[in-house]
């Protein structure tokens, strides 16, 4: 079964609104969290490296002010787009990863959002 | 600079036919690395996981392969069914940096009936 719930799947928003996405890892702690961004027919890119109760660490070129993550706790990491303009649409993933180098990754299903 | 490159980017092959993906790194200090099946419009799902000693995994129709050595890995899926079309990403692992990751640009792979 599903060991890292992201919510929600879907999200149509207007320009200029902030939307938030849930990263929540069900059965183990994940010291660990990651948030990708994946244009169609692409692969994952790196947004953003979480670690609990720490500031996340941003990729370059990853703008932090416009892409705010929050892992307050050891089960749940947000994502969120504020002021989401069209060309933030994309398809946005989060990973978890439990303590241990060879600790098994595990990924949410994905949110697909529409900026309209 | 850590690296992991797949091939073929994409392939087209007939129900029941075999195929072999490949994922070639340059990734170093070398932790493990892992292959992902993902699904149109879902999050990628883990089929393997290898670490430096392993030179041969499988999960059912899925055999992966590692040769530490020449920083080469591929993936075999046998018997392919139409439910094998996805991508199937490659990550490479490292001990530096908090184990960080690397990943490969996948290969989309499509079985026809």
């Amino acid at each position: 079964g599903a060991v890292v719930s992201q919510h929600p799947s879907r999200v149509i928003c207007k320009s200029g609104t902030s939307v938030k996405i849930e990263c929540r890892s069900l059965d183990f702690q994940a010291t660990t969290m990651f948030w990708y961004r994946q244009f169609p027919k692409q692969s994952l890119m790196l947004m953003a490296t979480s670690n609990e109760g720490s500031k996340a660490t941003y990729e370059q070129g990853v703008e932090k002010d416009k892409f705010l993550i929050n892992h307050a706790s050891l089960t749940l990491s947000t994502l969120t787009v504020t002021s989401a303009h069209p060309e933030d649409s994309s398809f946005y993933i989060c990973s978890a990863r439990g303590t241990g180098s060879n600790s098994p990754l595990h990924f949410g299903n994905g949110t697909r959002l529409t900026v309209t | 600079k850590n690296q992991v490159e797949q091939s073929p980017q994409s392939l087209i092959i007939l129900e029941g036919k075999n195929c072999t993906l490949q994922c070639n790194y340059t990734v170093s200090p070398f932790s493990n690395l892992r292959w992902y099946k993902q699904d149109t419009g879902r999050g990628p799902v883990s089929l393997t996981i290898m670490t430096f000693s392993e030179n041969t995994k499988s999960n059912g129709r899925y055999t992966a392969t590692l040769d530490a050595d020449t920083k080469q890995s591929s993936l075999h899926i046998t018997a392919s069914q139409l439910s094998d079309s996805a991508s199937y990403i490659c990550v490479v692992s490292s001990f530096n940096a908090g184990n960080m990751l690397t990943f490969g640009g996948g290969t989309r792979l499509m079985v026809k009936p």
